[in-house]
């Protein structure tokens, strides 16, 4: 079946670790996305990728890194930086196309700080 | 940056109600997009509207795209306790972007 993975399920961090979080999707879809979502808010972006090599920053990139060498797949790495890193985060990917292509999401990725 | 207000922010009902949350914005959005999400899980796409004035459905819910293009509206009918999660509104931001603008949220309760 076709659909996005997001690995591990859940995560902890120790202060001043780095760590990635995996998201990989068989949907053949050009365009990959991070949100980070808290209690009681709606979802945030973090950053994006429209195509395989490119990404951009969203509204809270800060403390965040992505890479997009393929297009399966868009990892990002929670560093050091973040200090309140503690959050449930969410992949997702969608059709090229502008505004308003649905986007597809993964089962997220809960990460504690130890 | 644009935002989307969705209300009410939770509803508790009972089982066999029917339910109506909406979400407004200030700016016109082109296309509105409704998820569920449950709890520990990522959302899932329940309905798209892409024209003004376009009523769709989907098993018993039914979404609208508002006249002014400022506002959707979704109706569950007959609420059974699997309907139980939040429920979002999102759209893309004025401009053509690749972005969706999320609202927070709708939280449902369904007592059995």
């Amino acid at each position: 079946d076709g659909g996005i993975t997001q690995s591990p399920k859940y995560l902890f961090r120790k202060e001043g670790q780095n760590v990635t979080l995996s998201c990989e999707q068989n949907l053949n879809h050009d365009a990959m996305y991070w949100y980070r979502q808290d209690p009681g808010q709606g979802l945030r972006l973090i950053y994006y990728s429209q195509i395989v090599n490119d990404f951009q920053k969203g509204d809270i990139a800060e403390g965040y890194s992505v890479s997009r060498e393929k297009k399966e797949s868009f990892p990002l790495t929670v560093t050091s930086a973040q200090k309140n890193p503690t959050a449930f985060y969410l992949c997702a990917s969608s059709l090229p196309g502008g505004g308003g292509q649905p986007q597809h999401f993964g089962d997220g990725t809960r990460l504690s700080i130890l | 940056g644009q935002q989307l207000n969705q209300s009410p922010q939770s509803m508790f009902i009972q089982e066999g109600e029917d339910v109506s949350m909406n979400c407004t914005s200030s700016s016109i959005f082109n296309t509105w997009l409704w998820y569920k999400q449950d709890p520990g899980e990522g959302p899932v796409l329940l309905i798209a509207l892409y024209k003004a004035g376009e009523l769709t459905s989907n098993g018993r819910l039914t979404a609208q795209f508002g006249i002014t293009r400022k506002d959707s509206f979704l109706n569950i009918s007959a609420s059974i306790p699997s309907d139980v999660g939040i429920y979002f509104c999102a759209g893309p931001p004025q401009g053509g972007s690749e972005k969706l603008v999320f609202g927070k949220g709708t939280k449902l309760t369904v007592n059995p």
